[in-house]
């Protein structure tokens, strides 16, 4: 069952892209990769799910190479309040309590 | 309209007494979860109750006490509480069984438990 890595922090710039990599290297073959966003005092949202390859819709890009072992969070041209904390999650459709806990995540801070 | 809500979000109370938080999804999902945040913003999930029935049940101290009533409500009880309960409780909810993809979770904001 995979476990997840990820940087506790990141700082960047209004107006830049912001990539967050989590690593999963125990990842199963029917896993997919799901990232969360959380804004203080609310309950983590969902921003973006993939299986491989790559993954993009309104808010971000997910990319996931071909071994699967690890996938990047990108974030094109941030702004003050993308500011929050970034989860991935990794499991399949059994939802296993290990698979559904969530990591301690990474702080993106963004300065203007 | 909101999707899953949780009440209430702060609850402060003295070592000892018992307390109950309030979670509703309006999603039509059929699977509910408890999740604790600490301070260090780690996330853990508690219990997972999928059709009115517990599917996950993580080693919680059984001062704890989900119950379901019906797939739309999952209520957390919480006996004799202690200063290390004091946290941040979220409830979520997803679609099981969805093919081969994880259902997301849904969460709502949290209640801000806190024991003196």
């Amino acid at each position: 069952l995979a476990k997840t890595t990820q940087p506790i922090s990141m700082d960047s710039y209004e107006g830049q892209e912001v990539n967050i990599t989590c690593s999963h290297n125990n990842i199963a073959t029917n896993d997919y990769i799901t990232w969360y966003q959380q804004f203080p005092s609310q309950g983590p949202r969902f921003i973006i799910q993939g299986y491989k390859t790559k993954v993009t819709n309104e808010v971000a890009s997910l990319f996931i190479p071909a071994d699967r072992k690890s996938s990047t969070l990108s974030l094109p041209r941030v702004s003050l309040s993308d500011t929050a904390v970034y989860y991935c999650l990794v499991g399949g459709p059994s939802g296993s309590a290990r698979q559904l806990t969530f990591g301690s995540g990474t702080q993106l801070t963004v300065l203007p | 309209d909101t999707a899953v809500s949780q009440t209430p979000k702060y609850l402060v109370t003295q070592m000892g007494n018992d307390k109950s938080i309030k979670c509703e999804q309006n999603l039509g999902h059929d699977t509910m979860y408890w999740y604790k945040q600490d301070s260090k913003k780690f996330l853990k999930i508690m219990f997972s109750y999928n059709n009115k029935e517990l599917i996950i049940n993580e080693t919680v101290p059984n001062r704890f006490s989900p119950k379901s009533p019906d797939k739309a409500h999952l209520n957390l009880h919480i006996n004799s509480l202690e200063l290390g309960d004091s946290a941040v409780y979220f409830c979520a909810s997803s679609q099981w069984g969805t093919g081969t993809a994880t259902s997301p979770l849904h969460f709502g904001n949290g209640t801000r438990l806190t024991v003196t």
